[in-house]
């Protein structure tokens, strides 16, 4: 069965500081996906990023960067020279190909920058 | 904005009755998902179609269905309704293959008084 967990329930944080968001996974497949969603406090849950499990290449997207690790079931979030903005719930994700692509989701982190 | 619109954004109800929400894909995203976040249970997947089918079920009670029509819009119908129901049920949708991210619609807020 697959799981996903977040151990980290909530991070407080001061601005510019970087902040890393760790997810672990559980899966018995060997073709899975992973994604991280941010939930503002507005509700919305916004995509940021999908990661397949035969690429193991880290991604940076601005301040945004994620370390994906198959050896740790790793995959890890940090945000760089954290802003407000950036307040939100952080939630992981796993899907497999088994399950139609149903998104299996962790537990979320709040994660607070402090101005 | 994703492109998945949900109505209503608020939904207020007694127990005992019956609501349905509705959700409208993005444009060419075939497949429907609906989703329950509680702060007791988190996010929980309930249901998906895929182009009018039903193609997976997840933690869905018998009091709760859905469908999804030719024109792609779903539907999530939740009846007999229990206090414990008070949500907030997201939709989101997606082309299909289980590799591509889902984007997910505002979500509506459910309170069963």
């Amino acid at each position: 069965a697959q799981k996903v967990t977040q151990a980290q329930t909530e991070i407080s944080v001061v601005e510019k500081e970087d902040v890393t968001l760790d997810c672990v996974y559980e899966t018995r497949d060997t073709t899975y996906y992973l994604f991280w969603y941010k939930q503002p406090p507005s509700g919305e849950l916004v995509f940021l990023i999908r990661r397949n499990s035969f690429d193991e290449q880290n991604e940076i997207s601005g301040r945004y960067s994620w370390n994906f690790q198959k050896s740790t079931s790793s995959f890890n979030f940090t945000i760089t020279a954290s802003q407000v903005v950036d307040s939100a719930v952080y939630f992981c994700a796993l899907s497999e190909p088994t399950s139609y692509g149903k998104l299996t989701f962790g537990q979320g982190t709040i994660l607070t920058v402090h101005p | 904005d994703s492109g998945v619109t949900q109505t209503p954004k608020h939904l207020i109800t007694a127990t005992g009755q019956r609501v349905t929400l509705r959700c409208s894909p993005r444009s060419g995203d075939l497949s429907v998902y609906w989703y329950q976040q509680s702060l007791d249970q988190g996010l929980q997947f309930l249901i998906q179609y895929y182009n009018g089918e039903e193609r997976a079920k997840g933690n869905i009670l018998e009091r709760f269905s859905a469908q999804q029509f030719p024109d792609l819009h779903s539907e999530l119908n939740l009846s007999s309704l229990e206090l414990g129901d008070s949500a907030l049920y997201f939709c989101a949708s997606s082309v299909g293959d289980p590799s591509y991210e889902q984007y997910f619609g505002p979500g509506t807020r459910l309170t069963v008084t």
